[in-house]
């Protein structure tokens, strides 16, 4: 079955460090999102891509980045973790071609901890 | 800019009905609803489109007031499965700004 799947589920890094949280899925999504999910604040957007080379930044996208160097992937960097950085990050991938227009899909997502 | 969810927390007892709101001050191109469990992942409800186009759940409705940019989940004859948080996502017309949230609504459906 098609799927979306986040890795790691849960990291723990220092503060300073570069961290990658991985999202792959197997549906050929040209949607890929990325979130994270603090009490009181709901879901923020953080970067997404609406197809290969194509990246965006969203509400809360300062401290990170993302590439899409194929359909499957979008894996996001914290390029200097930060503690305000501990969070859920969610990954979320739709068909749609340049909407939100259709259904999206989330991942498991992924507990980060800044100490 | 996130979408305004109404309201915060709601509490019933099984069998009640309930109405969560979402309003937007752009012009929106299309709005979902999740709803989200403890500890799991948003699980898709519902998409209304702008032309009226409805696509969801059974035993779940919504509406969306294309004037007031506002959309409302309808949850009727409520069972202790739709405890949970709700969520509704919005794009913006012209679709520059991604799939954007709320904050959430909180249900708990109680025996």
């Amino acid at each position: 079955d098609a799927e979306i799947t986040q890795s790691p589920r849960h990291k723990i890094t220092e503060t300073g460090r570069q961290v990658t949280l991985a999202c792959h899925q197997t549906w050929n999504h040209n949607n890929m999102f990325w979130y994270r999910q603090d009490l009181g604040h709901g879901l923020r957007l953080i970067h997404y891509s609406y197809g290969v080379q194509d990246t965006n930044k969203g509400e809360v996208s300062d401290g990170y980045s993302v590439s899409r160097s194929n359909t499957e992937d979008l894996p996001l960097t914290l390029e200097s973790a930060a503690s305000s950085q501990t969070s859920v990050y969610f990954c979320a991938s739709s068909e749609s071609s340049r909407s939100a227009r259709t259904e999206a899909f989330f991942g498991q997502g992924t507990r980060l901890t800044v100490v | 800019q996130q979408p305004v969810q109404s309201p915060q927390a709601v509490i019933l007892r099984e069998g009640e009905d309930a109405v969560i709101n979402c309003s937007s001050s752009k012009a929106l191109y299309s709005v979902h609803w999740y709803r989200q469990k403890h500890g799991e992942a948003p699980v898709f409800l519902m998409i209304l489109l702008t032309g009226g186009e409805q696509k969801g759940h059974d035993k779940i409705s919504a509406s969306f007031n294309e004037k007031k940019q506002q959309s409302s989940l309808y949850l009727t004859a409520s069972q202790l499965s739709y405890s949970g948080t709700y969520f509704c996502g919005t794009e913006l017309r012209g679709g520059a700004d991604g799939l954007t949230f709320g904050k959430g609504t909180h249900l708990i459906i109680q025996p």
